[in-house]
């Protein structure tokens, strides 16, 4: 069966400091992967969304970055955090290629909180 | 421009009493899919239920059905027969190639009273 693990899953950053959140997806393969962002009480915002290695969809211009390094693992990171990028972060995966009878469905990490102080 | 938009921040419902979360959606692409997810207080996020652009009839999965009125461009979830634990904020999401782009709206919080 497929599993996606997230980590860290808690993390106080202070202003200015490096980040790096990191998602893994098992037991599939090319499957679509996605970061999203939900301040508190809010919707979720598409950070980041990647149909391949080295593909990388960029939503929201700003001073985070993803990578796909290997075909399950997906990266964001920052080199200077802000306050503004306070929030919970999850990483998602839908099945590849959904011109099929695929619904395109996501499945969502338990997610990382993240404090900027 | 708001390509999905939900436009009850919050809903307090009785018990038992059938419930209708609106979504209205924006995009160009014939092919797309909509999503409906419930995201209780502990934050994972439950799929709930799916409908493709060309599904000729509405979707339905246990208490919930989707009122897909393509004309209109909505999407809205209709949970019959509400629960408490029903209580959570609901998302409604739009899958649009090519890509695979998934966005959400900015959701509903629904409140089961009992």
């Amino acid at each position: 069966s497929q599993t996606i693990h997230q980590w860290p899953a808690t993390l106080v950053q202070p202003v200015g400091s490096p980040l790096s959140l990191e998602c893994t997806v098992e037991g599939t393969s090319n499957p679509n992967l996605y970061w999203y962002r939900q301040a508190a009480g809010r919707g979720l915002q598409l950070l980041f969304y990647s149909v391949g290695i080295g593909q990388i969809s960029s939503e929201v211009p700003q001073n985070l970055s993803a990578s796909r390094p290997q075909d399950r693992q997906f990266i964001l990171s920052s080199k200077k955090l802000l306050l503004s990028d306070s929030g919970f972060y999850l990483c998602a995966w839908s099945v590849g290629g959904t011109s099929g009878r695929h619904t395109g469905e996501l499945f969502f990490g338990e997610g990382s909180r993240l404090t900027v102080l | 421009a708001q390509k999905i938009t939900q436009t009850q921040p919050g809903m307090f419902v009785q018990e038992k009493e059938a419930v209708t979360l609106d979504c209205t959606y924006d995009t160009s692409d014939p092919s797309y899919g909509l999503f409906w997810y419930k995201q209780p207080s502990s934050g994972e996020m439950i799929f709930l239920i799916y409908q493709g652009s060309y599904d000729q009839q509405n979707a339905t999965e246990g208490r919930y059905s989707l009122n897909f009125q393509k004309a209109r461009k909505s999407a809205n979830l209709v949970i019959s027969a509400s629960q408490l634990g029903d209580s959570a904020m609901y998302f409604c999401a739009m899958r649009e190639g090519p890509g695979d782009k998934i966005i959400f709206g900015k959701g509903t919080r629904l409140h089961i009273l009992p």
